[in-house]
């Protein structure tokens, strides 16, 4: 399948600071990402959908000036978690759309998340 | 009503059985589903799409699609100790996916 990097793998800071989160579509464009968060024992939850050159649509109760999405190119997206506090520890996983020859354009393939924890 | 419901499980199978995972979705209009596996502590990982009704196969996973019952299932047949994971169902919206909660999967030697 289509590989879908994240860096960092994991991530200690300090409450307050800002943490930057990259996602990278290695062997493809990706026009589309979407950036997601997983809280122990429960299902993954949509933050935002980042489109390439444009602003990101934030899901209703994600705050935009929390999480800065910015895709400045077809192969990655960033997410900055700002002035982060401890409710924000979580699991932060990104995933992007595949399009090219027989697959489908809606499949999403995810990255191997980043685990944020905020002291 | 959830729009993505799976049972949570855990759902406890022997090494070798067949184990069966289901889901119901709420949009009748819904087209495409999808099912990924995710182990603890990592990302989720496709396993398979589905658009069209019946089943689709691809080695050991068998999907099923009922639409008219909005319903998705997933077999595994001949399951294996490192089938052991949780079964996420998804179902996609204007472009997103929606997910349900999972269900928790034990394959037992």
């Amino acid at each position: 399948g289509a590989v879908v990097s994240q860096h960092p793998s994991w991530v200690i800071c300090k409450s307050g600071t800002s943490v930057k989160i990259e996602c990278r579509s290695l062997d493809f464009q990706a026009t589309t990402m979407f950036w997601y968060r997983q809280f122990p024992k429960q299902s993954l939850m949509l933050m935002a959908t980042s489109n390439e050159g444009s602003k990101a649509t934030y899901e209703q109760g994600v705050e935009k000036d929390k999480f800065l999405i910015n895709h400045a190119s077809l192969t990655l997206s960033t997410l900055t978690v700002t002035s982060a506090h401890p409710e924000d520890s979580s699991f932060y996983i990104c995933s992007a759309n595949l399009a090219g020859a027989g697959e489908s354009l809606e499949t999403q393939y995810f990255g191997p998340g980043t685990r944020l924890l905020v002291l | 009503q959830k729009e993505v419901e799976q049972n949570s499980g855990p759902l406890s199978v022997p090494e070798g059985a067949i184990a069966s995972l289901n889901c119901t979705y709420s949009d009748r209009g819904s087209q495409s589903f999808f099912w990924y596996r995710q182990y603890s502590g990592k990302s989720p990982e496709l396993i398979m799409f589905i658009y069209s009704n019946g089943d689709k196969e691809d080695g050991r996973f068998t999907a099923q699609l009922n639409k008219a019952s909005q319903y998705v299932s997933l077999l595994i047949r001949d399951s294996q100790p490192s089938d052991s994971a949780t079964y996420l169902c998804a179902v996609l919206k204007g472009g997103k996916l929606i997910f349900g909660q999972g269900t928790e999967l034990s394959v037992k030697p």
